[in-house]
């Protein structure tokens, strides 16, 4: 199984600050055919099932603010935010999809 | 744009089953994996397997093999997950969510239902 390990566990960062939450897989997620790698990001508030913000380590879902992007390659992938706002508190997890059984990082717990 | 709404909470005894279901509108439900995942309280995240409707074609997660049952119902787009022999390390949020990637299994997951909480107590 791949392995996916993010940092930090949690973060807190000031309103209109930048937060970056690193993720890294085991082995190289990259998907030969479209040369992108498979990695995804999601967000989850209390309460709530997680949502998609970023696929293919670097595409933004439609309806995500631009201040979420993603980047990386290979085995090490960053979610940034580049001026947190209030409503972003939440849970954040990536994922890999490029094998089965498709693993998460354990979560990082971002706080203002 | 599809939605995906499951069944209410459930409380279990230990070593008996549940079964949770998944019903798709507003969208395609045959040519798409649905997944099984699962939250324990305060945990992270765990895909258990999925199932490609038109095929009937399911994937498990090894963890799960012989005690996870994924199906679906076509005439009423509804998916089902089945957990036996329940133990009290089985309570968890329970979510189904759509593969994007149509029959590919390995896809990123959007949108997800709503979760249902399993608790197994004695």
């Amino acid at each position: 199984d791949i392995v996916m390990t993010q940092s930090p566990d949690s973060l807190a960062v000031s309103l209109g600050e930048r937060a970056t939450i690193t993720c890294k897989s085991s082995q190289n997620v990259l998907y030969s055919p479209n040369r992108r790698n498979s990695l995804a990001w999601y967000q989850q508030k209390p309460g709530q099932p997680p949502t998609v913000l970023i696929f293919w380590a670097s595409s933004r879902e439609s309806g995500v603010p631009d201040r979420f992007s993603g980047s990386g390659s290979g085995t090490e992938f960053t979610l940034t935010i580049s001026s947190l706002q209030a409503e972003d508190v939440a849970v954040y997890y990536c994922q890999q999809y490029y094998s089965a059984p498709f693993t998460f990082g354990q979560g990082t717990k971002l706080e203002i | 744009q599809v939605r995906l709404v499951q069944s209410g909470a459930e409380v279990k005894k230990p070593g008996s089953s549940v079964k949770v279901s998944c019903k798709a509108s507003g969208g395609i439900f045959n040519n798409y994996v649905i997944n099984w995942l699962r939250q324990p309280p305060g945990q992270g995240l765990e895909w258990m397997g999925g199932i490609i409707p038109i095929f009937g074609t399911t994937n498990y997660t090894q963890k799960f093999q012989g005690r996870v049952t994924i199906s679906t119902d076509e005439s009423t787009s509804t998916a089902y997950m089945e957990l036996s022999s329940l133990s009290s390390d089985d309570t968890a949020t329970y979510y189904c969510a759509r593969g994007v990637r149509g029959i590919e299994f390995t896809s990123w997951f959007d949108p997800w239902g709503q979760g249902t909480l399993v608790t197994v107590s004695s």
